[in-house]
């Protein structure tokens, strides 16, 4: 049962458009949405990150939008760049038994044309 | 440079042979995790460690044993490989086991059992 829903699965955007990924949660002991950025051959690494009690965090060109009464949240990359090309997962953490459970989506395969 | 190595970046193994694979950090971090991660299932915990001496079992830990002797090394190891452990392999840390945190995570080590 995935308890992250991440689409799509890949995307295509054109460099400098506005690319656009989604994420949606059941568990709402789910209390940190962190973003991981993931090129490749490489490990994730952390992008952004926002807690529930607040809607919106901006950092740079990227930003995450936040619905707590939808259980959803988004990332939004601001004039894509070739750069950003890179596998995209959001995840939710919870505090259970002692320690902090991650659940990731599965990932969204970004891809930004010149 | 500080961060978390993993050894090796790739291996085939036969079906039935015993793997091992290693993990070390450097950054003193108390947390480690082992994911698996494959196409369209994301990041999926194998097992964790909340401190040196401790282990637990995350979401798919079957096949699987882990041990954690001191702080810094936090090996995988597979008793009897099967195919469907074919997988890429990512080591993980954070400083401390619970709260939001940031996780740091190893290149990965690409596991083919044939």
């Amino acid at each position: 049962q995935q308890q992250v829903k991440q689409s799509p699965q890949s995307l295509i955007v054109q460099k400098g458009g506005i690319s656009i990924i989604n994420c949606a949660y059941e568990n709402t002991a789910f209390d940190y949405f962190p973003w991981y950025q993931q090129f490749p051959g490489k490990g994730p690494a952390l992008l952004i990150a926002i807690r529930p009690d607040v809607s919106e965090k901006k950092e740079g060109r990227f930003t995450i939008s936040f619905n707590k009464s939808a259980k959803q949240f988004s990332l939004h990359i601001m004039d894509s760049q070739p750069g950003d090309s890179a596998t995209y997962f959001c995840a939710a953490i919870s505090n259970s038994g002692g320690y902090q459970k991650v659940t990731f989506g599965t990932g969204t395969k970004l891809q930004v044309i010149p | 440079i500080a961060g978390i190595t993993q050894a090796p970046t790739s291996q085939i193994l036969a079906a039935g042979r015993r793997m091992t694979l290693r993990c070390t950090q450097d950054m003193r971090h108390n947390a480690m995790y082992w994911y698996r991660q494959d196409l369209g299932l994301g990041l999926r915990l194998i097992h964790y460690s909340n401190t040196a001496g401790t282990t637990g079992k995350g979401e798919v830990p079957d096949g699987y044993s882990v041990s954690r002797a001191n702080t810094d090394d936090f090996p995988l190891t597979l008793a009897s490989a099967v195919p469907s452990q074919t997988s890429v392999y990512f080591c993980a840390s954070s400083d401390r086991p619970s709260g939001a945190n940031v996780l740091t995570f190893g290149a990965g080590s690409r596991l083919t059992v044939l």
